[in-house]
């Protein structure tokens, strides 16, 4: 599997936004990249995921890098509940999804 | 919405005993995925079922078997349990074949077990 890259950890103030950022400078022409999220005591939550394009939905935005070797969530106004592990995965058609050590991202009130 | 059910929410056994876990998908989701998230760590895959049949597998002991029933709720059974074997156990669904490369997966709430 495609590794990714993730900072540990990444701290913001509520109703401002926030940038994660994923290195995945490994990836394949048919891997698709996801987001999950988990909140505390919660299963994983899909987030968003993309191929090539800029994605935008109602939780989040995707920015990928044009050489596809990089990508950004972005969470435009975070709010207290957004304060969750975010795990950006290389999805290459297996169904499995491969977790790997994600980003804790705190939201300071 | 109809979201991922998992039963028992919570689970206490001993050493050496055995375990059976349950999950309900989505109604219409034909894919079920197995997840075990040991304390602080993240989830791990363990095993997947399309169509009642095994799709995938992942570092699954080989104490442990699944199956996914006609009504496409799977069971996760787990033999001489060890204290290694605690963690959250989550069940996740989806709608897609084989070739569900960008398929969303939902998961449940999880099943917490404890071995003693």
């Amino acid at each position: 599997d495609a590794k990714t890259t993730q900072p540990n950890s990444m701290e913001s103030n509520e109703e401002e936004p926030v940038h994660l950022p994923c290195n995945h400078s490994t990836i394949s022409g048919t891997d698709y990249i996801h987001w999950y999220r988990q909140l505390p005591s919660q299963g994983p939550e899909y987030v968003i995921h993309g191929l090539t394009s800029n994605v935008n939905n109602r939780m989040a935005s995707l920015a990928i890098a044009e050489d596809r070797k990089s990508s950004t969530l972005i969470l435009h106004r975070a709010t207290l509940r957004d304060a969750a592990v975010y795990y950006c995965i290389l999805w290459r058609g297996a169904q499995k999804l491969v977790f790997g050590q994600g980003t804790r991202l705190t939201i300071n009130p | 919405a109809a979201g991922v059910i998992q039963s028992p929410r919570h689970l206490i056994k001993e050493k050496r005993e055995t375990a059976t876990l349950k999950c309900y998908p989505i109604p219409r989701h034909d894919t079920v995925y197995w997840y075990q998230q040991g304390p602080g760590q993240d989830p791990q895959f363990l095993i997947s079922f399309y169509e009642k049949m095994q799709s995938d597998k992942g570092s699954i002991p080989d104490r442990f078997s699944a199956q996914q029933f006609s009504d496409y709720h799977s069971e996760l059974n787990m033999s001489s349990l060890e204290l290694g074997d605690s963690a959250l156990y989550f069940c996740a669904s989806s709608l897609g074949g084989l070739a569900g490369g960008h398929n969303e997966q939902f998961f449940g709430p999880g099943t917490r077990l404890t071995v003693l």
